[in-house]
């Protein structure tokens, strides 16, 4: 069937460095894509949307790219901080609002000192 | 104000009983949803209900059971547990379209 998925499972990076990660996904029907973060003991907290009508949108510190001739998504944080620790989530809705989301495995960004 | 909430926040039982997750949501939104998240943190769908109506279920067992006694409430509730589900059950909303909320979560063990 058709799915989401991230190509890292763990990503380390330096503080104050830039992150990225990515994201396929493989339903061209995908209208509405969807960044979470999830903190450890805690439930996935939005960070940031697309439409498919849009190939970039901009956030606080987060930027998100989507490249629909290849079914890539991508999420950048600028200037990583410790608290931006996490696992980072994409979710696809293909469906309309009703419809939940289909989620990737998810990637653990690990921030060090 | 939390906007999701979920209890218990902690949920341990045996094998066989019956146990139900209490969800609700104070942002008005139309439609609730269930998801199970597994022990490699996996999220996957379970049930979603727009204005008390059962918009998707997806390949749950029947053991699984969404109740809703208003917009604002969707309950689940387990019959005959078994070893393998136990998981973190979120609970979410969102309006007719857009971000979902989730909740804090419930973690469910079956011993």
């Amino acid at each position: 069937g058709e799915s989401v998925g991230l190509h890292l499972p763990t990503l380390s990076v330096q503080e104050g460095d830039n992150s990225i990660i990515n994201c396929a996904y493989s339903n061209s029907a995908s209208d509405y894509f969807i960044w979470y973060k999830q903190e450890s003991g805690k439930g996935p907290q939005f960070i940031i949307d697309i439409r498919s009508n849009m190939d970039k949108r901009q956030g606080q510190r987060v930027t998100v790219l989507l490249n629909k001739t290849v079914k890539h998504l991508s999420l950048q944080i600028a200037a990583t901080q410790p608290g931006d620790s996490a696992v980072y989530f994409c979710a696809e809705n293909s469906g309309g609002g009703a419809d939940g989301l289909t989620f990737g495995k998810g990637t653990h960004l690990i921030i060090q000192p | 104000d939390t906007a999701v909430s979920q209890t218990p926040k902690y949920l341990v039982t045996q094998m066989g009983n019956d146990k139900s997750i209490k969800c609700e949501q104070n942002l008005g939104h139309d439609t609730m949803y269930w998801y199970k998240q597994d022990s490699k943190k996996f999220l996957k769908i379970m049930f979603s209900y727009n204005n008390k109506e059962l918009i998707i279920n997806e390949t749950v067992p029947n053991r699984f059971s969404p109740k809703s006694p208003d917009k604002a409430h969707l309950n689940l509730h387990i019959n005959s547990l078994e070893l393998g589900d136990s998981a973190v059950y979120f609970c979410a909303s969102s309006p007719t379209v857009g971000e979902q909320y989730f909740g804090p979560g419930t973690r469910l063990t079956v011993t």
